[in-house]
């Protein structure tokens, strides 16, 4: 089972700035085939980046990296941001999830 | 539109067995690109993946915890996805959420509202 640890924990930021969140996994990932995902409290979670870098979502995220380490960048922090950010890795069953960072404002 | 809606849940008590169900709506069902996964989250936790079933019904994975306890089965002239869930444990204890794999997209980017399940005495 590929293990996702995703860093840091809580990333307390101002709206305005930049956010950067790591997701780091145990093996490669098959294909780079990692996703992320924004969930807000009492909603289901929102596909943001597929593929490690390709968008489905507006051009202030971002995704990047390869085989074990990933990041997703926010370049220009909204209100609505603010949430808990999940990658996820479809390479190889178990299609697990990395544990959640939580991005509050500052 | 694209929709997916969960129904199903509820309290039961521990070892008895409950099913939920996931409407779909507004896409092709059988298309090949469409796997559907079920993924869970306990309360005030992490997202946990639960299962997949491939678009034909003929590949069906399973996360260890669930493994030989849950069962995914899809119906496609019904445009229905379930989730056969028996020995319910506490642990077990989520929202469920049923979800579009899109593989041109390769992420989930449909999701349902989900469904809570209570484990109990």
């Amino acid at each position: 089972e590929i293990v996702l640890t995703q860093s840091p924990g809580t990333l307390s930021l101002s709206p305005g700035e930049r956010a950067t969140l790591s997701c780091r996994a145990s093996q490669s990932v098959s294909n780079n085939y990692l996703a992320w995902y924004q969930q807000k409290p009492g909603q289901a979670p929102r596909l943001l980046i597929y593929g490690a870098s390709s968008r489905a979502t507006e051009d202030r995220f971002s995704g990047s990296g390869s085989g074990t380490d990933f990041t997703l960048t926010i370049s220009r922090l909204e209100p609505e941001d603010f949430a808990v950010y999940y990658c996820q890795q479809f390479g190889t069953s178990p299609y697990t999830f990395g544990q959640g960072t939580k991005l509050e404002i500052k | 539109q694209v929709q997916l809606v969960e129904s199903g849940g509820g309290v039961v008590q521990p070892g008895r067995s409950l099913r939920l169900s996931c409407a779909a709506s507004g896409f092709t069902f059988t298309l090949s690109n469409y796997g559907m996964h079920w993924v869970r989250q306990a309360p005030g936790k992490g997202l946990e993946w639960v299962t997949v079933i491939s678009y034909d019904g003929n590949t069906k994975y399973y996360a260890d915890s669930v493994k030989g306890r849950f069962t995914i089965s899809r119906d496609t002239s019904k445009g229905m996805l379930y989730l056969q869930m028996n020995s319910l444990r506490a642990e077990d204890t989520a929202v469920y959420y049923c979800g579009r794999y899109d593989a041109s997209v390769q992420g989930m980017d449909v999701w349902g509202q989900g469904t809570t399940v209570t484990v109990s005495s």
